[in-house]
């Protein structure tokens, strides 16, 4: 089965440009989280989706918004970008969103160059 | 405050021999779930092992085994017998109980351990 497959893999834009990241989560898994890992350090919590409905939401700025599919992928959109939003974007998916012992699956992640 | 503190940057061991990588956590939620994931040069997050609070004895996921001292607030990763492709990053994470309004997506990680195993 495929795991969580994200694209692109790797891009390069320049401050003040849009991107948009994808992710496809594991099949059956109807909750998807994002999270930024800038290099040295460990991922923070961006949002979460289940159903469609957003779950909830770290301490990003308003330029950082998410929607889920009918079909459970993802999309992740940062609007005017800035040099500090380079890093690694991690997308996890699982079952559900409301157990504690609940596994993220994370994919491999779509490394943004902000110059 | 940091809620997940990982204190070694870096660790090296011996191919075969075990290794303890260390985490303290904290929280006031009586119901919290530890995680230890491995991430490779690639990137992916790959998931080791969990620990509930309320769970009386400590996880074990084949050469990987968390160390939970409760009182201590600490969720040590033990690997034994280590591997060439053991060398990766590791992070400790965090998720606490709904009842602190965060949602179940959230886990919160600490800053890393890199360990490297010499053959």
């Amino acid at each position: 089965d495929a795991g969580v497959t994200q694209s692109p893999t790797h891009l390069i834009k320049t401050r003040g440009q849009q991107v948009t990241l994808r992710c496809s989560p594991i099949s059956g898994h109807k909750s998807v989280s994002w999270y930024q890992q800038v290099l040295g350090q460990g991922p923070q919590f961006i949002f979460q989706y289940y159903e469609k409905e957003e779950r909830g939401r770290g301490n990003f700025p308003d330029r950082f918004s998410a929607r889920q599919f009918p079909n459970y992928s993802s999309e992740l959109n940062v609007n005017a970008l800035l040099l500090g939003d380079s890093a690694l974007y991690l997308c996890a998916s699982s079952l559900v969103w409301d157990s504690g012992a609940n596994v993220l699956t994370f994919g491999a992640g779509s490394r943004l160059t902000v110059l | 405050a940091q809620k997940i503190t990982q204190t070694q940057p870096g660790m090296f061991v011996q191919e075969k021999e075990a290794v303890t990588l260390d985490c303290t956590y904290d929280t006031s939620d009586p119901s919290y779930g530890l995680f230890w994931y491995k991430q490779p040069s690639s990137g992916e997050m790959i998931f080791l092992i969990y620990q509930g609070s309320y769970d009386q004895q400590n996880a074990t996921e084949g050469r990987y085994s968390l160390n939970f001292q409760k009182a201590r607030k600490s969720a040590n990763l033990v690997i034994s017998a280590s591997q060439l492709g053991d060398s990766a990053m590791y992070f400790c994470a965090m998720r606490e109980g709904y009842a602190g309004g965060t949602s179940y997506g959230k886990l919160t990680f600490g800053q890393g351990t890199i360990l490297t195993v010499h053959p």
